[in-house]
């Protein structure tokens, strides 16, 4: 079966733009969480989506936001963006119960702001 | 706040050898679960082996095992008969279940190389 896909894979926006990354889980998962990764930071937890409800929101500014769908399709939007954005945003899915299933990752979506 | 801490940045090892990469985490709770993943190239996180906290056996996944030390905050993962494939950044990981939300703490991760 399909994994999690996300797209682009690749993104390049200047500061002061706006940014829509796309999460597309494994079929029937409805957890979806993104994080982000820099050099600096590492992993950081961004959001936790279960059936089209926010559960958790980690330390991030409100230019942050995101939602899912119906169809446990995710999106994450970074309004107003910095340099310091520039990060690889990973997306993860799981069935419920990501602690006994673990999550499944996506391939990440690279932004880099100029 | 849990944090997860893996001291190591890098190692290296040559294929077919054995490492153990080691990962002490701090926490208040008594349940929670903890997660090594693995990251190569491809950027894809790949989870390698998972440990409930209740559970005193260690868990082993073919060629990766855990020494799970609970009293002491530790959770080392151990590699035998390495691989060329498994270089790859790996980062533990600390989850605990808060009111249905599942969310990751991870580690800053550690490099490993496998030299053939």
């Amino acid at each position: 079966k399909a994994g999690v896909t996300q797209t682009p894979r690749y993104l390049i926006k200047t500061r002061g733009q706006q940014v829509t990354l796309s999460c597309s889980p494994i079929s029937g998962h409805r957890s979806v969480s993104w994080y982000q990764q820099t050099p600096g930071q590492g992993l950081q937890f961004l959001f936790e989506y279960f059936s089209e409800t926010q559960r958790n929101k980690g330390n991030f500014p409100g230019r942050f936001s995101g939602r899912q769908f119906s169809n446990s399709r995710s999106e994450m939007n970074v309004s107003t963006l910095e340099l310091g954005d520039s990060a690889l945003y990973l997306c993860a899915s799981s069935l419920r119960g990501a602690s006994y299933y673990g999550y499944t990752f996506g391939s990440g979506t690279r932004l880099t702001v100029v | 706040a849990q944090t997860v801490t893996q001291s190591q940045p890098e190692m290296s090892v040559q294929e077919a050898e054995t490492v153990t990469l080691s990962c002490t985490y701090d926490t208040s709770e008594s349940n929670y679960y903890l997660f090594w993943y693995k990251q190569p190239p491809s950027r894809q996180m790949i989870l390698v082996i998972r440990q409930e906290a209740y559970k005193q056996q260690n868990a082993t996944e073919n060629r990766f095992s855990v020494n799970f030390q609970k009293a002491a905050k530790s959770f080392s993962l151990k590699i035998s008969d390495s691989q060329l494939g498994d270089t790859a950044m790996y980062f533990c990981a600390f989850m605990k279940t808060q009111g249905g939300s599942e969310k990751l703490v991870f580690g800053k991760g550690m490099k490993l190389t496998v030299n053939p």
